[in-house]
C-alpha cells in the first residue's frame, strides 16, 4: 500500500527566512513524488515532481524539493519565503510500477509566512 | 482553467436530495478522478475512471455515484445516502500514457453545503 505523511499541520516562518515543509512516503519500489499548492477555495496547483534522476528537483515559484531514498523523504524547500507563499501544501506519491493506480495525498501542511 | 472545468462553484443541498457536480475536460485525457477535501483530512479519493463506461471505487465511495458516458465528462452525484456531504469536491484529470510524468491537473472545485 502507498502512503504519505506530512508530520506538521502548520508551519510558520518569517518573510525572507528559508522554509521547509516535510513529507515522508511509503511505497513498494521506486516512487513518483509530487508537491501541490492550494490557495483558498481553489483547486490544487502543481509545483514540482520527482520521477528519476537528480535528487534535487526545482519547481515553480522558486520552490525545490530534495528526494532522499534512504529516509523515504521528499521535503519541500525555498531559500527565502514570501508572504504570498502562504497556502496549503500537499505531498503525493504513487509507485513507479503500479500501473495506473491513483495518487495518494498527504493531509496537507498549512504554511504561514509572516511579514 | 487548465483544460478542466467544475461547476457550480457553490452548491446547496437540502436533506434527502440528490445533487450532481459537473466536471468537464477538453484535453482528451483518459483518466479522471473525484476527491473530497475536509479540513485536516487532506484529499480522499471517491471514484476514478480510466476509460469511457468504466470506473472504480476509491476509499470513500459510499453515498456517491458517477458515470463516464463520454471521455470529456465525469459527473459526480451525491446521493441522499451520503450522510455528511458538506465538503469541498475536487475533480482532476491526467493522460494515462506516462501518468506519473504529468501528475494531475485539478479543477477549481465545488463547495457543497447541506442546508
Amino acid at each position: 500500500a502507498q502512503s504519505v505523511a506530512q508530520p506538521e499541520d502548520q508551519v510558520n516562518v518569517a518573510e525572507g527566512n528559508p522554509l521547509t515543509v516535510k513529507c515522508t512516503y511509503s511505497v513498494s519500489g521506486n516512487p513518483y513524488l509530487f508537491w501541490y499548492v492550494q490557495y483558498p477555495n481553489r483547486g490544487l496547483q502543481f509545483l514540482l515532481k520527482y520521477i528519476t534522476g537528480d535528487n534535487l528537483v526545482k519547481g515553480s515559484y522558486g520552490f525545490e524539493a530534495e528526494f532522499n531514498k534512504s529516509q523515504t523523504s521528499f521535503h519541500l524547500k525555498k531559500p527565502s519565503a514570501l508572504v504570498s507563499d502562504s497556502a496549503l501544501y500537499f505531498c503525493a506519491v504513487r509507485a513507479l510500477n503500479s500501473g495506473n493506480t491513483p495518487l495518494v495525498f498527504g493531509k496537507g501542511t498549512r504554511l504561514s509566512v509572516i511579514a | 482553467d487548465g483544460g478542466i472545468t467544475q461547476s457550480p462553484k457553490y452548491l446547496f443541498r437540502k436533506e434527502g436530495q440528490n445533487v450532481t457536480l459537473s466536471c468537464e475536460q477538453n484535453l482528451n485525457h483518459d483518466a479522471m478522478y473525484w476527491y473530497r477535501q475536509d479540513p485536516g483530512q487532506g484529499l480522499r479519493l471517491i471514484y476514478y475512471s480510466q476509460i469511457v463506461n468504466d470506473f472504480q471505487k476509491g476509499d470513500i465511495a459510499e453515498g456517491y455515484s458517477v458515470s463516464r458516458e463520454k471521455k470529456e465528462s465525469f459527473p459526480l452525484t451525491v446521493t441522499s445516502a451520503q450522510k455528511n456531504p458538506t465538503a469541498f469536491y475536487l475533480c482532476a484529470r491526467t493522460p494515462l500514457t506516462r501518468p506519473g510524468d504529468y501528475g494531475y491537473t485539478f479543477g477549481s472545485g465545488t463547495r457543497l453545503t447541506v442546508v
